[in-house]
């Protein structure tokens, strides 16, 4: 248990659904990330968020929308996806955005149709 | 473009025996960060070296690092069934804090 949980674990949805992802902290950490895993490739970092305030967007496209309400929760909403965005995606946190180690969540693995 | 890389790709050894990854790397980097992940998993931390130090332990990890190469290793000793994982290398540059992952070496370790 790293401290990180994410929910759902597992996602199917249409690409016409609208679905969110969750993850809550409870490190007490105040930077939170979305990184999404595809097979055969590194993880890609997509969001970043800093004491609440989103520092960075790796030209992530808009169907994906990061919400970050306090420094424990993270949410992912996903709308009009695509099959090619089938899969896992990864919260993360550390203690703030100049430390190194970063804590991972379990991740939700989600397939689209 | 990737920043780590790791070598071999895949792994299979006898529980026992050690494992050894390697990470090559790009750019100058602050420090290295080993991570390992289950199948379906989240990434847990392993072991972080910083770019002034050459060799760090952590139970039956052995983490080198060569600023020169721009190279990392990871030797398991004494592998067991229960580290059969995907193992990352992760670099972290000061400039934007960015923390860059590899894909990965695939380990398994067989009874």
């Amino acid at each position: 248990e790293t401290g990180v949980t994410q929910t759902p674990r597992h996602l199917v949805m249409g690409m016409t659904n609208k679905k969110s992802l969750k993850c809550e902290q409870h490190l007490g950490h105040n930077a939170m990330y979305w990184y999404k895993q595809s097979a055969k490739k590194p993880l890609e970092l997509m969001f970043v968020y800093n004491f609440k305030e989103q520092t960075e967007n790796n030209s992530v496209p808009s169907r994906f929308s990061p919400e970050c309400p306090n420094s424990s929760h993270l949410f992912l909403h996903l709308h009009t996806l695509q099959p090619e965005d089938s899969a896992l995606y990864l919260c993360a946190s550390s203690q703030d955005r100049t430390n190194e180690k970063l804590f991972f969540g379990s991740g939700t693995q989600l397939s689209v149709l | 473009s990737q920043q780590g890389e790791e070598d071999p790709q895949a792994l299979s050894i006898q529980e026992g025996e050690n494992a050894t990854m390697n990470c090559s790397y790009k750019t100058s980097i602050n420090n290295l960060q080993w991570y390992r992940q289950n199948s379906g998993r989240g990434l847990v931390h392993l072991i972080l070296i910083r770019s002034n130090e050459r060799e760090k332990h952590s139970g039956r990890l052995r983490v080198t690092l060569d600023t020169s190469k721009k190279s990392s290793s990871l030797l398991i000793t004494a592998s067991r069934a229960a580290d059969t994982a995907s193992y990352f290398c992760a670099t972290f540059t000061g400039g934007g804090n960015k923390l860059t992952f590899g894909t990965g070496t695939q380990l398994k370790v067989e009874l």
